[in-house]
């Protein structure tokens, strides 16, 4: 059982598009919230994360939006570009703890 | 920059061997993960260790142990694999959450 759901499992958008990946979340004792890309062959590297206390936050072309009371949260990518096709994961854990909960990641392809 | 290495990128096994997979972290992270990667289930996790010889179950530790005898170094073993235990394997080592990720054991068992 899945604590955190994550889609779509794939995606192919066109460069310059705006992909958006969702996730949610049932365990509202969750209250951390960290996005990792991972490349192939390598690991995945932390991109971006938030606390449920803001709403959004944006990190360059990055930015997570996050809904309390739906318990969901996403990561929308502005300005596409080839370079971010990757696999990404959303997470959650309690107080940045050591059990991070990942989904079940969604492989990006951004077409040239 | 934190480097998390991997003892091997691909290692076949046979059914009922013991597995040894060894990680090593350069930033004295006091912790330590093991994390199994397959398609369509993301990451889960095996065990981790939050001090030397100290260690905690994840979410599927059956099948798998682990070894932490220095800072450094977390090793997982597979006592007996089996055909089930065909992933890829990532560990990785964290301050204050913040996880940092080895490349990963692609490891296949026949």
């Amino acid at each position: 059982q899945q604590q955190v759901k994550q889609s779509p499992q794939s995606l192919i958008v066109q460069k310059g598009g705006i992909p958006i990946i969702n996730c949610a979340y049932e365990n509202t004792a969750f209250d951390y919230f960290p996005w990792y890309q991972q490349f192939p062959g390598k690991g995945p590297a932390l991109l971006i994360a938030i606390r449920p206390d803001v709403s959004e936050k944006k990190e360059g072309r990055f930015t997570i939006s996050f809904n309390k009371s739906a318990k969901q949260f996403s990561l929308h990518i502005m300005d596409s570009q080839p370079g971010d096709s990757a696999t990404y994961f959303c997470a959650a854990s309690i107080q940045r703890g050591n059990k991070l909960v990942f989904g079940a990641g969604t492989i990006l392809r951004v077409k040239s | 920059d934190v480097k998390v290495t991997q003892s091997s990128r691909y290692l076949v096994k046979r059914t009922g061997e013991k597995v040894f997979l060894e990680c090593v972290q350069d930033m004295d992270h006091e912790n330590m993960f093991w994390y199994r990667q397959d398609p369509g289930l993301g990451l889960r996790l095996i065990y981790f260790s939050y001090d030397v010889k100290m260690k905690e179950k994840g979410d599927i530790p059956e099948g798998y142990s682990v070894s932490r005898e220095k800072k450094e170094r977390f090793s997982l073993i597979l006592e007996s694999a089996s055909t089930n235990q065909t992933s890829m394997y990532l560990c990785a080592s964290s301050l204050i959450g913040q996880k940092f990720f080895g490349p990963g054991t692609r490891l296949t068992v026949l």
